[in-house]
């Protein structure tokens, strides 16, 4: 186990509500990412947060946003749901900026349906 | 722009057979960094190993081996004497240089292994 958490692990929500997904990143991480992962797809970057800022985005509308807290655990929210935004959300972290430190270690997921 | 590109989308083996699963890499970046993971039926992603660009020594882990070409711009994945426990959805990324942000993930291979 790599000791990033997500919760909740399963939601069912419907469209046009809001929904928050969290992280808690592995200890000693400081950057945490976000990545959506559509059935048989591979994951797409949404957005990495690094000591709390933004620090990079990938193409999503700004109805995703995030935060990123002082005890680097992360937050992803979701306003205004779509159809097609039903997916496996998965949060990656890792020591960010500190060489050969890069790599991303992924919890277990968020699996969102959109009714 | 980075792309992975993974050409086998499923491969079917009986155990103790060796398989190889290919990727194939574009990137303008001089320096990067090429990943796999796995993904079992749980949906969480399992970091198996990271490979920076000016190494391009092969390597080997038990019965996994990693074939790193910058000539031909792949990074395939060997598994020797293959079990059903190696049976996943497998994840070649890439990742530009230090302090950018995100994996780029090809779209998986999907392993099986019949006992």
């Amino acid at each position: 186990e790599t000791g990033v958490t997500q919760s909740p692990t399963h939601l069912i929500k419907t469209r046009g509500q809001q929904v928050t997904l969290r992280c808690s990143s592995q200890s000693g991480h400081n950057t945490v990412s976000w990545y959506q992962q559509a059935l048989g797809q591979g994951p797409q970057f949404i957005f990495q947060y690094y000591r709390e800022e933004e620090n990079g985005r990938g193409n999503f509308p700004p109805r995703f946003s995030g935060l990123q807290f002082p005890n680097y655990s992360s937050e992803l929210n979701v306003n205004a749901l779509e159809l097609d935004d039903s997916a496996l959300y998965l949060c990656a972290s890792s020591a960010g900026q500190i060489q050969y430190q890069e790599t991303q270690y992924f919890g277990p997921g968020t699996r969102l349906l959109v009714l | 722009a980075q792309k992975v590109t993974q050409a086998q989308t499923e491969i079917s083996v009986v155990e103790k057979e060796d398989v190889t699963l290919d990727c194939v890499y574009e990137t303008r970046d001089t320096t990067y960094y090429l990943f796999w993971y796995k993904q079992p039926p749980s949906g969480e992603l399992v970091f198996l190993i990271r490979r920076n660009s000016f190494d391009e020594q092969n390597e080997i882990s038990g019965r996994y081996s990693w074939n790193f070409q910058k000539s031909t711009s792949s990074f395939n994945f060997t598994i020797t004497a293959s079990q059903v426990v190696d049976s996943a959805v497998y994840f070649c990324a890439l990742k530009g240089p230090g302090g950018s942000e995100k994996l780029v993930f090809g779209k998986g291979t999907k392993l099986t292994v019949n006992p």
